[in-house]
């Protein structure tokens, strides 16, 4: 299975811009990488997926190099709102997209 | 998300009952899942179907089954349930070509 790895926590303000990196050594060819938000006792949201380069929606971007073996999250001008804990996601090696979620990193967004 | 829901929210149960999780899906879609969450841990997947005819396991399948009913329903039984059983459960969904899946509110399940 493919493997990602992420700092456990990170801390930020109010109005900054916070990035979260992962690695996925092991991503197959036709992966996409996914990354999903999860408040307390709530299933895990959707917010961003890409393949390589960078995307942008409404509420994050997502950057991922040209070896694809990283990516990165970036959250523009977090609130309180954004505290919460976010995974990143690769479709494991076995040819179709069977999502496996790490531990993910625990953002705290303090005022 | 209010288009996939799974009852119940919450089950206080014995060591050794068969217990049933039922999920329920308006969103059309395809395929369906099954994970588990232990506290401060991130979610493990039991079971898979991409289709009504498909059920597939996932990394901790052991202890639980499944039934695909009908492309809207899936069901997750524990068929002799044990304490280390007690977790949060949620149940998703999503469309073929996509890794964006759609989660269910959870089923917090005790096992005593």
């Amino acid at each position: 299975l493919a493997k990602t790895t992420q700092p456990i926590s990170m801390d930020s303000y109010e109005g900054q811009e916070v990035n979260i990196t992962c690695s996925h050594n092991n991503i197959a060819t036709n992966d996409y990488i996914t990354w999903y938000q999860q408040f307390p006792s709530q299933g895990p949201r959707f917010i961003i997926q890409g393949y390589k380069t960078k995307v942008t929606n409404e509420v994050a971007s997502l950057f991922i190099p040209a070896d694809r073996k990283s990516s990165t999250l970036s959250l523009p001008r977090v609130s309180l709102s954004d505290t919460a804990v976010y995974y990143c996601l690769v479709g494991d090696d076995e040819g179709f997209q069977k999502l496996v979620f790490g531990t993910g990193t625990r953002l705290l967004v303090s005022p | 998300d209010a288009d996939v829901t799974q009852t119940p929210r919450n089950r206080i149960t014995k060591t050794g009952k068969r217990i049933m999780l039922e999920c329920s899906q308006t969103k059309g879609h395809d395929r369906m899942y099954w994970y588990r969450q232990d506290p401060g841990l991130g979610l493990r997947l039991i079971y898979y179907s991409f289709d009504v005819k498909d059920i597939n396991k996932g990394e901790i399948s052991d202890g639980y089954s499944v039934s695909r009913q009908a492309q809207a329903k899936f069901s997750l039984s524990l068929e002799s349930a044990i304490p280390n059983q007690t977790a949060l459960y949620f149940c998703a969904t999503s469309v073929w070509d996509t890794n964006e899946q759609f989660f269910g509110p959870g089923t917090r399940l005790t096992v005593l």
